[in-house]
């Protein structure tokens, strides 16, 4: 069964450091998305992308984050200056558009010391 | 309102009960529906789409109700795999978005 995956499973940061969590969605899906979960609680929408494009993003999704598609497998976020609030499991996700299930990413668990 | 609110639980069921999941959401626009399941620190796993006309999938059934913006779920026989959190997804922003309820969890005993 097609996989989302996600490296590193685990990363540790400094407050202030940037981080770069990395994903591979699905070959054949077009949408991709980031979500993350703080601990115990729900799962919160980051943003999505389409089109080497952003389609939708949060209020969480401030100037400190960004996606990229640098080629054509892998899907970035970026947290230039990461935060004690920015600890939260982050997970990827693909589908082939609007309407369709999602596939989650196994995650990364970022935590910021 | 919450945008999609569920009971937390937890359910605490003996296997082979049947358990029943309500869920609620407020925008009435939303298209898409699901029920997802999440186990301990783990990523969301798609159970299953939820249409007006209901759906079963097994021992799983869902419901929506466009009307009272509600949706069900509901699993008969359950086992002990079945225990994890069961999510209420309500897709909105025009496809590009999922809005999850905090979830309910569900235990089942021996």
């Amino acid at each position: 069964e097609p996989e989302v995956t996600q490296t590193p499973s685990h990363q540790v940061t400094q407050m202030g450091q940037e981080v770069i969590l990395r994903c591979v969605p699905i070959s054949n899906h077009l949408y991709f998305y980031w979500y993350r979960q703080i601990l115990g609680q729900k799962v919160e929408f980051l943003v999505s992308f389409y089109n080497n494009e952003i389609s939708e993003k949060s209020e969480i999704f401030d100037d400190q984050f960004s996606v990229e598609r640098p080629d054509g497998s892998n899907f970035t976020l970026k947290i230039r200056s990461t935060k004690l609030e920015d600890s939260a499991m982050y997970f990827c996700a693909s589908n082939q558009g609007p309407l369709y299930g999602y596939t989650f990413g196994s995650g990364t668990r970022l935590t910021v010391v | 309102r919450k945008e999609v609110e569920q009971d937390p639980g937890p359910f605490n069921v003996p296997e082979g009960a049947t358990v029943a999941f309500n869920c609620t959401y407020s925008n009435s626009a939303s298209q898409s529906f699901f029920w997802y399941r999440q186990d301990c620190r783990k990523e969301p796993k798609l159970l299953m789409s939820v249409y007006s006309s209901g759906n079963e999938d097994g021992r799983f059934t869902a419901q929506l109700n466009r009307a009272s913006q509600y949706i069900s779920l509901l699993i008969r026989d359950s086992k002990l795999s079945d225990s994890a959190t069961y999510l209420c997804v309500v897709e909105t922003g025009g496809g590009n978005k999922l809005t999850f309820g905090t979830g309910t969890q569900l235990k089942v005993e021996l």
